[in-house]
């Protein structure tokens, strides 16, 4: 079946414009999750979707990040105001069921969005 | 704060050999445990899951061991192949931690034909 899919694949902006990242998780799949990947930082997460809602919103580094999800499927991260320092891969995770054990706790991601600020 | 640690960051051996890459974590109340692969710019694929009552788990020629009260994971890959050269990434979970994944910064593989 589909995987995760994620638009664009490439986004290259003007410092100071608002971008919007889009995330396609896996039919049927309940939680979805946004990591960033920047050079020499390794992955960080930012935000956990279960359903429509966000019980973590911990990884947003600061009030320019936002996401919703809409019908338990799509999700769009957007940036207000970009800055340089947010160029990074921006990296779409999903999961069958976070909570049980096992097999559906593997999370699956996208190609991720290679986002660069000028 | 969980910390993830993966070294070396980067690794080169010849074709054929055995080799372990292995991952430190500082909280051991983990709920679980994955390895990934990334290759260069794609995406990350799972290659095995260990639950924290498991201590490893085997997919073909790789092999993942779990020592929670230690703090290690080593990811074993036998007959290293070209094909297998990537990054290789470990990913813990912590129990309450609402499903998040804390990342080691990965190792980098080159198996030399």
């Amino acid at each position: 079946g589909a995987g995760v899919s994620q638009s664009p694949s490439n986004k290259v902006t003007e410092k100071g414009k608002d971008v919007e990242l889009r995330c396609d998780p896996i039919s049927g799949h309940t939680a979805l999750y946004w990591y960033r990947q920047s050079l020499g930082q390794g992955l960080e997460f930012l935000i956990y979707f279960q359903g429509n809602s966000a019980p973590d919103k911990s990884g947003l580094p600061s009030d320019r990040f936002s996401a919703e999800r809409t019908g338990g499927s799509v999700s769009t991260l957007t940036i207000q105001r970009t800055q340089q320092e947010d160029s990074a891969v921006y990296l779409c995770a999903s999961s069958l069921a976070p909570l049980l054990a096992g097999a559906q706790e593997t999370q699956y991601f996208g190609p991720g969005t290679r986002l660069l600020v000028l | 704060k969980q910390e993830v640690t993966q070294i070396p960051a980067a690794l080169s051996v010849p074709e054929g050999e055995n080799l372990v890459l292995n991952c430190s974590f500082t909280d051991s109340a983990i709920y679980n445990l994955q390895w990934f692969r990334q290759d260069p710019g794609k995406g990350l694929t799972s290659l095995l899951l260990i639950q924290s009552s498991q201590r490893e788990q085997t997919s073909g020629r790789l092999n993942a061991s779990l020592d929670k009260s230690s703090g290690r994971s080593t990811l074993y890959i036998a007959a290293s192949q070209p094909g297998d050269s990537a990054t290789y990434l470990c990913a813990v979970k912590l129990f309450g931690a609402n499903s998040k994944l804390t990342f080691g910064k990965g190792i980098t593989l080159s198996v030399r034909p």
